[in-house]
């Protein structure tokens, strides 16, 4: 099993570009999330979906959208990026019954400059 | 609201000592789960122990155990006998009671092992 895995790994965008972060799972997870991760502070969540054709907002999801239209990938995008969005951004899913913990990808590295 | 709070930004410890990590968390409801995750330099987010609000007993996993006071809204990390391999970013994290069983995460410390 490959867990949870994240492309690209880096990428650099000037303002206003745009572009789609790919998180895919082999888990046969119902639950997946985004969160970014900015320098001192822990991780934030963007959006999540509780399974394949749904999602909802997080707690910072302005200027990001996302798309989950088969079970095992949840899509990330950026449709005007900002200097604001530069972030190391985290994919995780998990079980949908019982209480346990999340598998995160490895982490995309975003630059906005 | 969800609230999780890490009060020290870094901590130092000796190799081959004991160290505790420090966590408090905030909310209304009953049943909840804390999380702990390391992250070390190289990025990736590391499961390791949980704690169920209603388990009666401080979880342990390896060298890993939780000091969790329910009263007190505190379940503070501790890593016996420290190894280098040890110094990295430590977060704690409190599942919501949201449909989605969110993670709320606090803002991490960093711990150092010196030789």
């Amino acid at each position: 099993n490959a867990g949870v895995t994240q492309t690209p790994k880096f990428r650099v965008l000037k303002t206003g570009q745009s572009m789609t972060l790919l998180c895919a799972q082999d888990m046969n997870h119902e639950y997946m999330y985004w969160y970014r991760q900015d320098p001192g502070m822990g991780l934030r969540l963007i959006h999540y979906s509780v399974g394949e054709g749904t999602t909802a907002k997080g707690e910072v999801p302005d200027g990001y959208n996302v798309s989950r239209l088969k079970k095992q990938n949840f899509l990330l995008g950026l449709e005007s990026a900002a200097p604001s969005q530069t972030s190391v951004y985290f994919c995780a899913s998990r079980k949908r019954t019982g209480d346990y913990e999340q598998y995160f990808g490895p982490g995309t590295r975003l630059t906005v400059t | 609201a969800q609230k999780i709070t890490q009060t020290q930004p870094g901590m130092f410890v000796q190799e081959k000592e004991a160290v505790t990590l420090d966590c408090t968390y905030d909310t209304s409801d009953q049943s909840y789960g804390l999380f702990w995750y390391k992250q070390p330099s190289s990025g990736e987010m590391i499961f390791l122990i949980y704690q169920g609000s209603y388990d009666e007993q401080n979880a342990t996993e390896g060298r890993y155990s939780l000091n969790f006071q329910k009263a007190r809204k505190s379940t503070n990390l501790v890593i016996s006998a420290s190894q280098l391999g040890d110094s990295a970013m430590y977060f704690c994290a409190m599942r919501t009671s949201g449909s989605a069983r969110q993670l709320t995460f606090g803002s991490g410390t960093q711990l150092t092992v010196l030789p």
